[in-house]
């Protein structure tokens, strides 16, 4: 069954501080990974991760993929308060139908 | 200004009674999608579209309805709703260009109380 973990399911940190939030899959036929960001509204888009691009900067944010061991993780250096919401991990794929399956999301929250 | 757009923003109707939540978006999107958000389950795809008049089942499709007869409108209709479809939903669009895997953008959510 095609499914996405995210750890830990939440997290609490000082400003200034790193974090590096997890994303493992099993996804048949996997064709990218995003990540989002989700405040108390929609979710906005951060990255996108697929076999030609498994790597991606901006800013104090950054991503890598490892398609070997299936996993992604999101590292944001110098916390925030901004930084304090849900980031959310899909996963995006094809088996019959194309699947785009999110992960439970990890709740940030970034105290000053 | 490029945007998803979804009516009514919030909605609390009884069991039974038919409703229909619109979605809308005006970047030539092939690609719309719906999804429910409850606590602990993080969002689940409904039903996506590929371009008018293809659509097909995510994971969660029992008790839903949708249409794409016009390419910048995706309706979701809930025929006969009930408590368990009390929720959060987004409606989503994306490009197609390589696959349906690219970067959606989200409308601001329609949160449906059904008692």
């Amino acid at each position: 069954e095609d499914k996405v973990v995210q750890s830990p399911l939440s997290l609490v940190v000082h400003e200034g501080d790193t974090v590096t939030l997890n994303c493992s899959y099993e996804v048949t036929n996997f064709r990218s990974l995003l990540w989002y960001k989700q405040e108390k509204k929609a979710p906005t888009f951060l990255f996108m991760l697929t076999s030609s691009g498994i790597e991606k900067k901006s800013g104090r944010l950054s991503s890598i993929l490892d398609k070997k061991e299936l996993f992604s993780i999101l590292n944001i250096t110098a916390t925030q308060t901004g930084d304090s919401a849900i980031y959310l991990c899909a996963v995006g794929g094809f088996s019959g139908t194309y699947k785009y399956i999110f992960g439970t999301g990890t709740r940030l929250k970034v105290l000053a | 200004e490029a945007q998803v757009t979804q009516n009514p923003r919030y909605l609390i109707t009884v069991t039974g009674k038919k409703l229909t939540v619109t979605c809308s978006q005006n970047m030539n999107h092939e690609y719309m999608s719906w999804y429910r958000q409850d606590p602990g389950l993080g969002l689940r795809q409904i039903y996506y579209s590929m371009n008018v008049e293809v659509t097909d089942k995510g994971d969660v499709p029992e008790g839903y309805k949708v249409s794409r007869k016009e390419k910048r409108n995706f309706p979701l209709i809930l025929e006969s709703p009930s408590p368990n479809q009390t929720s959060l939903y987004f409606c989503a669009s994306s490009q197609t260009s390589g696959g349906p895997y690219n970067e959606q953008f989200f409308g601001p959510g329609t949160r449906l109380t059904v008692l």
